[in-house]
């Protein structure tokens, strides 16, 4: 158990509906990452938070939107989905000690759009 | 940015060892990593190396890293069944920044 627990394991919906996601980092852990996987793209990083501030974006679309918030907990926003958006989403804590940094991940919930 | 190749398959017997190669486009990583993915589950950490180190060893993991090749790999001595899943490379420059991550490569081990 990596102690980064994401809710729910599993979400089926159907297109042009919207998601929430939602991710409780490890304890002590400020910074949340967002990860999509897909079978064609692989493991895709979409947005970072740290201490409740978006910190790095990466090929996030504009219809997800993501917010951590004061207890540190984050979600992710996903709206007008597609079936392209069916994938697993990973959240990841991090902490960095000892000069290094380790980055935890969830189980991750699997979505599928139908 | 960072780009990271890994071969995708990889079949051992049980008591072999693995090597798991990847390599990576950014010489500035700082950290490298190996995350093990098995079949409906999230990423583990198994272990890192930081960019001033050679090798890394934690029991049955070994850690090589060829910093002028920009080459990492990976060994699991004595590969058991129950390694087998998909294993992922992954840089980084350490501090709070984001990694990225190979397409990973499937370890299939057989009895």
């Amino acid at each position: 158990d990596s102690g980064v627990t994401q809710t729910p394991k599993h979400l089926i919906t159907a297109t042009g509906q919207r998601v929430t996601l939602r991710c409780s980092p490890r304890s002590g852990d400020l910074s949340v990452y967002w990860y999509q996987q897909s079978l064609d793209q692989g493991l895709q990083f979409l947005i970072q938070y740290y201490n409740g501030e978006e910190r790095a974006k990466g090929n996030i679309l504009e219809r997800f939107s993501a917010q951590q918030f004061p207890d540190l907990h984050s979600e992710l926003n996903l709206s007008s989905l597609e079936l392209g958006d069916s994938a697993l989403y990973f959240c990841a804590s991090s902490a960095y000690r000892d000069g290094g940094t380790e980055a935890f991940f969830g189980q991750g919930t699997r979505l599928t759009v139908v | 940015g960072e780009d990271v190749e890994q071969s995708l398959f990889l079949s051992v017997r049980e008591g072999d060892s693995s090597v798991i190669n990847c390599t990576y486009t950014d010489s500035s990583s700082t950290y490298l990593y190996w995350y093990k993915q098995e079949p409906g589950a999230g990423l583990q950490l198994l272990t890192y190396i930081f960019s001033n180190m050679d090798m890394k060893q934690d029991q049955r993991l070994t850690v090589l890293l060829n910093k002028k090749d920009k080459h990492l790999s990976l060994r699991i001595a004595d590969t058991q069944t129950g390694d087998s899943a998909i294993y992922f490379c992954a840089g980084g420059l350490g501090g709070y920044s984001t990694l990225t991550f190979g397409k990973g490569t499937m370890l299939l081990v057989s009895p």
